[in-house]
């Protein structure tokens, strides 16, 4: 139990175009999820939080008009990176939290490896 | 603000052998969550094992358990009987009670020598 997917594990896209990545929690509903950046070798760093039926929450230092999140419904959000340039290439990592469960634990998802050229 | 410090980027053990992991954390809450993660190669964040503050039983999850001192904030990972599976990178988090978000640490690379 407790899964979470994210697609699609690996893009790459030219400079200047949005990429939009999805979360979706299969097996349980998540009124929150969550949005992490990786970089190679480094620790997982929170962009923001993603609420159903709100807005998001960024954490500081984090564009929300470049990285847009979405959370219409409570298994998806996405992550729209938009105007995309090489810099933002990076590991990016969702994660949920079942409230049903361990409410204080969260579950994450593959991962999203985004290269920009 | 929350810190979590893992002072080893390092480490190796031998196959079967126990091996350590440390973590310390700087808090003003009385009240909190930690976690080990591992993430393989695959890059799939996996929780290994949790345990609340309040409870002063060390968490065990089969041959993964946890040290915790709270007076020392201090969460340490012991892995016995490891495994090659065993190699990853491993995680220490924190998050507060009434927190949505986790604090990690650097991260501990561990190497499973055959």
């Amino acid at each position: 139990g407790a899964v979470v997917s994210q697609h699609p594990s690996r893009v790459i896209c030219k400079s200047g175009t949005s990429v939009k990545i999805e979360c979706r929690s299969l097996d349980f509903q998540a009124t929150t999820m969550f949005w992490y950046r990786q970089f190679p070798k480094q620790s997982l760093m929170l962009m923001a939080t993603s609420n159903e039926g709100s807005k998001a929450t960024y954490e500081q230092g984090v564009e929300k008009d470049k990285f847009l999140i979405n959370h219409a419904s409570l298994t998806l959000s996405t992550l729209t990176v938009t105007s995309a340039h090489p810099e933002d290439s990076s590991f990016y990592i969702c994660s949920a939290r079942d409230p049903q469960r361990e409410a204080y634990t969260q579950y994450f998802g593959p991962g999203t490896r985004l290269t920009v050229l | 603000a929350q810190t979590v410090t893992q002072s080893q980027p390092e480490m190796s053990v031998q196959e079967a052998e126990t091996v350590t992991l440390s973590c310390t954390y700087d808090t003003s809450e009385s009240d909190y969550y930690l976690f080990w993660y591992k993430q393989p190669p695959s890059r799939q964040m996996i929780l290994v094992i949790r345990q609340e503050a309040y409870k002063q039983q060390n968490a065990t999850e089969n041959r993964f358990s946890v040290n915790f001192q709270k007076a020392a904030k201090s969460f340490s990972l012991k892995i016995s009987d490891s495994q090659l599976g065993d190699a990853a990178m491993y995680f220490c988090a924190y998050r507060g009670h009434g927190a949505n978000n986790l604090f990690f640490g650097t991260g501990t690379r561990l190497t499973v020598i055959p």
